[in-house]
């Protein structure tokens, strides 16, 4: 079983619409979670970090569900500046990060 | 934000050469740098974690001496990829952590560099 899971993808929403993604991780002790984004033939950029409870930030919203072990996002209102590979990146512990392959998001006008 | 730079952004090279691209964390101390290696539509795998001034801790299956980690200061690592080979061509991506306040609990990524190897 893969440290970190994502589905691939492709999501293909119209603008405005409402599209979550999730994210499963093997390791229990993990400890830190983010949400990065790619776009294509660029670096990962930090999107937000996940917290215990739960955290906003404008359209995104991000969970952590410890006892199932998975995080989500959330994007609403998608804009078409939304469209890049959205990577789930978990810290068991330390400084590695394991990344997750990336869920890819297309949204169309 | 912080900034990491990475030189050079791409390049070509003959195959049994050797090429060496420079991170760099611009406008912080970076005690960790960790170099990734990314194909296409797959995920970033670390190769390598680098600590200034001790030797790199190298993922399983990654070989040190192909990969060659120098962290010789806190605002420069260097990976060399040694007798390069068609098969070593990828989007080589260093991150840094930095050594007091935000920075510390934050990887910067550099803007990467693609190797093509002919």
């Amino acid at each position: 079983r893969k440290e970190v899971e994502q589905d691939p993808g492709p999501f293909n929403v119209p603008e405005g619409a409402t599209v979550a993604f999730n994210c499963t991780y093997s390791n229990s002790a993990s400890q830190s979670f983010f949400w990065y984004r790619q776009d294509c033939r660029k670096e990962p950029k930090l999107l937000m970090s996940v917290y215990s409870s739960g955290n906003e930030d404008g359209r995104f919203t991000a969970q952590l569900n410890r006892a199932s072990q998975y995080i989500s996002l959330l994007i609403r209102d998608s804009k078409l500046s939304d469209s890049a590979t959205y990577l789930c990146v978990v810290r068991p512990g330390g400084f590695k990060t394991i990344f997750g392959a990336g869920t890819r998001l297309f949204v169309k006008a | 934000g912080a900034v990491v730079s990475q030189h050079p952004s791409w390049v070509i090279c003959k195959s049994g050469t050797s090429v060496k691209i420079e991170c760099r964390s611009l406008d912080f101390q970076a005690t960790t740098m960790f170099w990734y290696r990314q194909f296409p539509k797959q995920s970033l795998m670390l190769m390598a974690t680098s600590n200034e001034g001790s030797k790199a801790t190298y993922e399983q299956g990654v070989e040190k001496d192909k990969f060659l980690i120098n962290h010789a200061s806190l605002t420069l690592s260097t990976l060399t990829v040694t007798s390069a080979h068609p098969e070593d061509s990828s989007f080589y991506i260093c991150s840094a952590r930095g050594t007091s306040g935000a920075s510390t609990d934050t990887q910067y990524f550099g803007p990467g560099t693609r190797l093509t190897v002919l």
